[in-house]
């Protein structure tokens, strides 16, 4: 069982429409990274929210901390191609990092 | 800077064979850690060290072993290889834990155990 789980797993668009990933839990954490891999790499980190009720924009990308930081959620609109990738969720526990199972996004031309 | 450097890229294992995991970080970092990647899992963290000299188990630390004796590099040992161990591996390093500091990632090692 996932302490953090991610949704949809796999979303496959086309280009200029909006989407929103998931990412819920029953725990609460003291802060919520989502992370952007691409294939043969390892994850890069796209934006960290502490506080509940955060929002964070990161050009077309908005994410967000739930009010009792339990859950986020990430916002992209008008999708891209280079946007494609496996999208991850981690959440701080003590002194390490959760991670969800991902989504994995693929934008159509 | 390199970053997170890790080796080999690929590898293959026979079952019960024994190898080393490669991870070095050129940015001072205190905190260092190992995931494993496997497909609808996301990462889990199989163990993590806060210093030189303090290792801790993460989520699934069976059947591996680490050892921080400087800063820089954190290898991790798999004493007997089984096909569960199939996987990619990341290593990563933070300056220090911190809950809101970045985790950097290494480019990942495949690993198939036959």
């Amino acid at each position: 069982t996932q302490l953090l789980e991610q949704s949809p797993q796999f979303l496959s668009i086309q280009e200029g429409e909006n989407l929103t990933v998931y990412c819920n839990s029953s725990s609460v954490f003291s802060s919520l990274q989502w992370y952007r891999q691409e294939p043969g790499e390892g994850p890069v980190l796209l934006v960290t929210v502490v506080t509940g009720g955060e929002v964070k924009k990161l050009k077309r990308l908005t994410f967000q901390f739930g009010d009792a930081r339990k859950d986020s959620s990430l916002h992209i609109t008008a999708a891209q191609p280079g946007d494609t990738g496996l999208y991850l969720c981690a959440g701080a526990r003590g002194n390490k990092l959760v991670f969800g199972a991902g989504t994995i996004l693929r934008v159509k031309s | 800077n390199a970053g997170v450097t890790q080796t080999p890229k690929f590898q293959v294992l026979k079952t019960g064979q024994s190898m080393t995991l490669q991870c070095a970080q050129d940015m001072n970092h205190e905190y260092m850690s190992w995931y494993r990647q496997d497909p609808g899992m996301g990462l889990r963290l199989i163990h993590y060290s806060v210093g030189a000299g303090i290792t801790d188990q993460g989520e699934v630390p069976n059947g591996y072993n680490v050892s921080r004796s400087t800063t820089e590099d954190f290898p991790l040992r798999l004493l007997s290889a089984a096909p569960s161990q199939t996987s990619v591996y990341f290593c990563a390093s933070s300056n220090r834990w911190s809950s809101y500091n970045e985790q950097f990632f290494g480019p990942g090692t495949r690993l198939t155990v036959l």
